[in-house]
């Protein structure tokens, strides 16, 4: 079946700008998690979805948000973009939001801000 | 201080040599998972170890979850190019609603 799909691949922004992107769950799939990967910080949480309500979120500012749909897909925002926000930035999904289950990731977008 | 520390930070060997990396806490896992991350790629799940002093094996890898379940190791055995890539341990202590991952090895195995 079909992985977990993230758009788009790679994004190169402006400084103050604003970035959404996108995730698709695995079919069956309700708990959405996304992910900063950075060299220096490693694999940090931001937040997870399921059933459309946000059920955790790790510490990042309020410009960092997201939303997830009746399909499941998941899209996050970051509003007025740092250079500090250059990352790789990494959608999983899982069946349900216990934090032991298996995450199945997408291959990331990776933004990067000039 | 990470919750979750990987050693070495740093591997480069040659192809045919055994390697050992860990995933330290001083916090208590139900279980513990393994990635294996490649050059743009997402992680992806090799094992998840949940009995105290549990041994899993994957062909040429071995996975420990130590009897305090705080710690875990992964063996390989005979390394080969296709197994370089970043190796990453990850779990939810105690009642934790959501994983956390430990920072990573990255193993570079040479020709």
């Amino acid at each position: 079946k079909a992985g977990v799909t993230q758009t788009p691949r790679y994004l190169i922004k402006t400084r103050g700008q604003q970035v959404t992107l996108s995730c698709s769950p695995i079919s069956g799939h309700r708990s959405v998690s996304w992910y900063q990967q950075t060299p220096g910080q490693g694999l940090q949480f931001l937040f997870e979805y399921f059933s459309e309500t946000q059920r955790n979120k790790g510490n990042f500012p309020g410009r960092f948000s997201g939303r997830q749909f009746s399909n499941s897909r998941s899209e996050m925002n970051v509003s007025t973009l740092e250079l500090g926000d250059s990352a790789l930035y990494l959608c999983a999904s899982s069946l349900v939001p216990e934090g032991n289950q298996p995450q199945h990731f997408g291959d990331g977008t990776r933004l990067s801000i000039l | 201080t990470q919750l979750l520390e990987q050693s070495p930070q740093f591997l480069s060997i040659q192809e045919g040599e055994n390697l050992t990396v860990y995933c330290n806490s001083s916090s208590v896992f139900s279980s513990l998972q393994w990635y294996r991350q490649e050059p743009g790629e997402g992680p992806v799940l090799l094992v998840t170890v949940v009995t105290g002093g549990e041994v899993k094996k994957l062909k040429r890898l071995t996975f420990q979850f130590g009897d305090a379940r705080k710690d875990s190791s992964l063996h390989i055995t005979a390394a080969q190019p296709g197994d370089t890539g970043l190796y990453l341990c990850a779990g939810a202590p105690g009642s934790a609603r959501q994983l956390t991952f430990g920072s990573g090895t990255q193993l570079t195995v040479l020709p």
